[in-house]
Parts: structure tokens; sequence; C-alpha cells
């Protein structure tokens, strides 16, 4: 589970202002997903992505989010023009080809607009 | 749409004794996995268990086990022996294992807040 590294860990930013949330998953893993964490609250889904490929991002609101898992590099979850509802907890997990395996978590980036 | 419940927002355990923190979910579906995670202050989700809904024999983690019912769409989480590190909060979560654009995708219950008394 040491593999997925995401960054930053916390992210301040003013409202208005853009986010970019990164997540290198584990090495061999083409599948990545990201979850939002509110205060006292589970995590909801948002988005999955495999190499170059949006799968599902019904979980994703359709303005100002958007996010990318380029051939090369990490993924990336951008958060344009934030306000103060977009501060919470992002996770990123990945898991390798295969249905049962098992995902894997990264620590989160703790986003706080302000 | 599946979801999931967990209706215990916070639970308490005596050290060395024994919790049991509930989940429940709703599905239509009749192959599918079920998890417990950890996340203690750190934030970092830890996988404590899993289950496959097509396996009748309740899984075992060392300390940790589950009750799961199928039938009843139950899946209780037991920890016996409780220790001070087990203290976190505990999410329950479901998954199809169908392919898919729902292939891989966790739908988390509110999760429970575990305290454990020295």
């Amino acid at each position: 589970n040491a593999g997925v590294m995401q960054n930053p860990r916390h992210l301040v930013r003013r409202r208005g202002q853009e986010a970019r949330l990164r997540c290198s998953p584990v090495k061999g893993h083409s599948h990545v997903y990201w979850y939002r964490q509110l205060p006292e609250e589970g995590l909801k889904f948002m988005v999955y992505l495999q190499k170059e490929n949006i799968i599902d991002e019904s979980g994703m609101p359709k303005e100002r989010f958007s996010a990318e898992f380029p051939k090369e590099g990490p993924s990336i979850l951008r958060i344009q023009q934030v306000v103060r509802g977009d501060s919470a907890a992002y996770f990123c997990a990945s898991s390798p080809q295969g249905l049962g395996t098992e995902a894997f978590f990264g620590q989160g980036t703790r986003l706080t607009v302000v | 749409a599946q979801t999931v419940t967990q209706s215990q927002p916070e639970m308490s355990v005596q050290e060395a004794e024994t919790v049991t923190l509930s989940c429940t979910y709703d599905t239509s579906e009749s192959d599918y996995y079920l998890f417990w995670y950890k996340q203690p202050p750190s934030r970092q989700m830890i996988l404590v268990i899993r289950q496959e809904a097509y396996k009748q024999q309740n899984a075992t983690e060392n300390r940790f086990s589950v009750n799961f019912q199928k039938a009843a769409k139950s899946f209780s989480l037991k920890i016996s022996d409780s220790q001070l590190g087990d203290a976190a909060m505990y999410f329950c979560a479901y998954r199809s294992a169908r392919g898919g654009t729902s292939y891989g995708k966790l739908t988390f219950g509110q999760g429970t807040i575990l305290t454990v008394h020295p």
C-alpha cells in the first residue's frame, strides 16, 4: 500500500483560484479512482480513469472539475475557480488489471478554500 | 444504484473487549465484494478485511472477523481483544463484481467512529 503517492498533502487556495491535485498510482497499476470526503462524511466516488481514458465520471460535478490520467506522469484532478464548498479531503486509489483485485489508497490531499 | 448504510455514528469499547460495527447495504446484484476500511487520524485508508459475496464462509483476519448475511444484506465487523491502536473511523464499502464502467468503484457508508478506552 506504500505505492500510491498524492501531493500535496495540504493545499490552501483562495476562492476563485485553481487547485491541482496529483496522484501517482502504484507502479504497474492502470486504474485510478478519485474520491472526495467532506467533513464527517464517507468517501464519495468522483471519477474512474484508465491511461488516457475517462471511464466513469458520474460522480464528478459537471462544472469546474476535470481529471486526467496521461500516458506518462501522474493523474491530475483539477478544480477551477474553487469555492468554499470544495474544501474536503480528496483521495486517489489505484488498482491493477483484473476483477477482484484490491484498490490501494493514497493518504489524500486536504484542500482548504479560504 | 447501490447504497451502504452504517447506522452507528459512534461506538466505544474497553481495551481487550469485543465490539461489533454494523453495516447494511442495498443492491440488486448477486455477485459483489464487501470491505471494511479503517481510517485513523492520519487519514490513510487501510483495508481491514474483505468478503466475496459468493463465499458463504465469513472472512477472518486475525482479531477482525465479519458476519456476512447475504439474504439480509448485512455485513458487520467484529473486533476481538480491542487495542488502543484500533481507535479510528471505520468504513464499510461495496464493490460490484461486474466489469465495465462499474469496475473497481467503491460505494462507502457514512462511517463509524470507534473509541477504545484503556
